[in-house]
């Protein structure tokens, strides 16, 4: 258990609504991730972090932002909700020592956009 | 480009051996990984190889050979409860890059 809690764990959302996803964890961890799985992609990268205020994109990014103002938390989020991303999205967040870092998961968030 | 290919299906009876194979071409190369996913639930860490030769852990072996962009897991001794998706993934050179995954082959075990 890598200490990492995701929330809300379900949600459903209008089209065009606005939509937050958050990630927690207790652990001090440096790198932080958002994926996105949806059957047939895998897990496809949306954002990562790597320390407060330090974020970038990744292979899925459009139509997603992310915030980290705090070690501990890293939040995703829709500004616009479309369809396309009904998905589950998973936070993970890299532990152990450098080029070894091994990447842990939170429990996951599923989303339904109507 | 970047690809990382695995069979999308396997099944397996209770007892026996199986192999999930996985074959990569990434830029860049700092380790395999492997994951298993139960049906709802979060994807948990199993094994990684970051040099060429095999890891043994338990029931579950994993095996790399860089110049051939291969690895594979090998699972013994199948039981009911390891039902469930294999993901492989590869990590690039950059300290804590995400990992860049092959979309999983789900293992169905009968009895």
């Amino acid at each position: 258990d890598a200490g990492i809690t995701q929330s809300p764990r379900h949600k459903v959302t209008e089209t065009g609504t606005p939509v937050t996803l958050r990630c927690h964890q207790t652990e001090n961890h440096r790198y932080m991730y958002w994926y996105r799985q949806d059957p047939g992609h895998g897990l496809r990268l949306i954002h990562y972090s790597y320390g407060v205020k330090d974020t970038d994109k990744g292979e899925v990014s459009d139509g997603y932002s992310v915030s980290r103002s705090k070690t501990e938390d890293f939040l995703l989020t829709l500004e616009s909700a479309t369809s396309s991303q009904t998905s589950v999205y998973f936070c993970a967040i890299a532990a152990g020592q450098g080029r070894t870092d091994t990447q842990y998961f939170g429990p996951g968030t599923r989303l339904t956009v109507l | 480009g970047q690809n990382i290919d695995q069979p999308t299906e396997m099944t397996a009876t209770e007892g026996a051996i199986v192999q999930i194979n996985c074959t990569y071409q990434t830029s860049g190369f700092n380790g395999l990984f492997w994951y298993q996913q139960h049906a709802g639930e979060a994807p948990t860490f199993l094994s990684y190889n970051v040099l060429d030769g095999l890891e043994e852990k338990g029931r579950f072996s994993s095996f790399l050979s860089r110049s051939k962009g291969y690895s594979y897991l090998l699972l013994k001794e199948l039981q009911m409860k390891d039902s469930a998706s294999y993901l492989c993934a590869v990590k690039s050179l950059r300290e804590g890059t995400a990992l860049i995954f092959g979309k999983g082959t789900t293992l169905s075990v009968s009895s």
